[in-house]
């Protein structure tokens, strides 16, 4: 069945980077954008970027660049979310999501979530 | 990019029907059809249950409608039942220098 499947979750000290994966399956990879999305303990959803997994192109929110680089690994059907200079702010559920081609901006496939933990 | 505005919670009794707002800017909502709704239930990820203002993926429940008014977007849930108590958020495409926003959330209570 189709799925993403994020790795497990982190804990980081301020200062530190983070990297997070995200491996899809039972679907064609390289057909769907995918996004990056995270939520702060008891907080709303915040995207933090795209990337089309068959070029590598990749587009972020501003409030994350510099600090944000997504990147994909077609050979394991994997994107990867590292997220550098981490802060207690950044203490949030990251989400990787799927873009289907037939809609747009929309999320049609969730991964189940990936807990980071920033603290001293 | 601000955050889409929505109310902060939304309340009915199993049956009624209840409308949840969501008010953008000529940028946003109001600029183009990609309006979508997702339903979060705690501990959960977020679900799609409207996407280009007011289509439904399938498997969602007919019960779950979708509209836009100008700057305005609105999701209307029908025949309120108890699994619908969760967080709602809409998001949209923006044309701003960070191209997709989310909403602020809605909690919906079923009495």
């Amino acid at each position: 069945q189709v799925q993403l499947v994020q790795s497990g979750a982190e804990v980081k000290k301020p200062g530190a980077s983070v990297k997070v994966s995200c491996k899809a399956s039972g679907y064609t990879f390289t057909s769907y954008y995918m996004h990056w999305v995270r939520q702060a303990p008891g907080q709303g959803l915040e995207w933090m970027g795209i990337i089309n997994p068959s070029g590598g192109s990749t587009s972020y929110a501003q409030k994350f660049q510099g600090r944000v680089t997504m990147t994909r690994d077609t050979s394991t059907s994997t994107v990867y979310m590292e997220l550098s200079s981490l802060r207690s702010e950044d203490t949030a559920v990251y989400y990787c999501a799927r873009d289907p081609p037939w809609i747009d901006w929309a999320f049609d496939i969730w991964g189940q979530g990936t807990m980071v933990t920033v603290s001293s | 990019q601000s955050a889409l505005t929505q109310p902060a919670s939304v309340s009915g009794s199993p049956g009624q029907s209840i409308t949840i707002s969501c008010t953008g800017t000529s940028s946003d909502v109001g600029g183009y059809n990609y309006v979508s709704w997702y339903q979060q239930h705690p501990g959960k990820a977020p679900k799609l249950m409207i996407y280009e203002v007011s289509n439904r993926p399938s498997g969602v429940p007919d019960r779950f409608s979708g509209s836009k008014s100008g700057n305005t977007a609105s999701l209307t849930i029908s025949g309120l039942q108890a699994e619908d108590e969760a967080d709602y958020y809409c998001s949209s495409y923006t044309s701003s220098s960070t191209p997709y926003v989310f909403g602020t959330g809605t909690k919906v209570t079923v009495l």
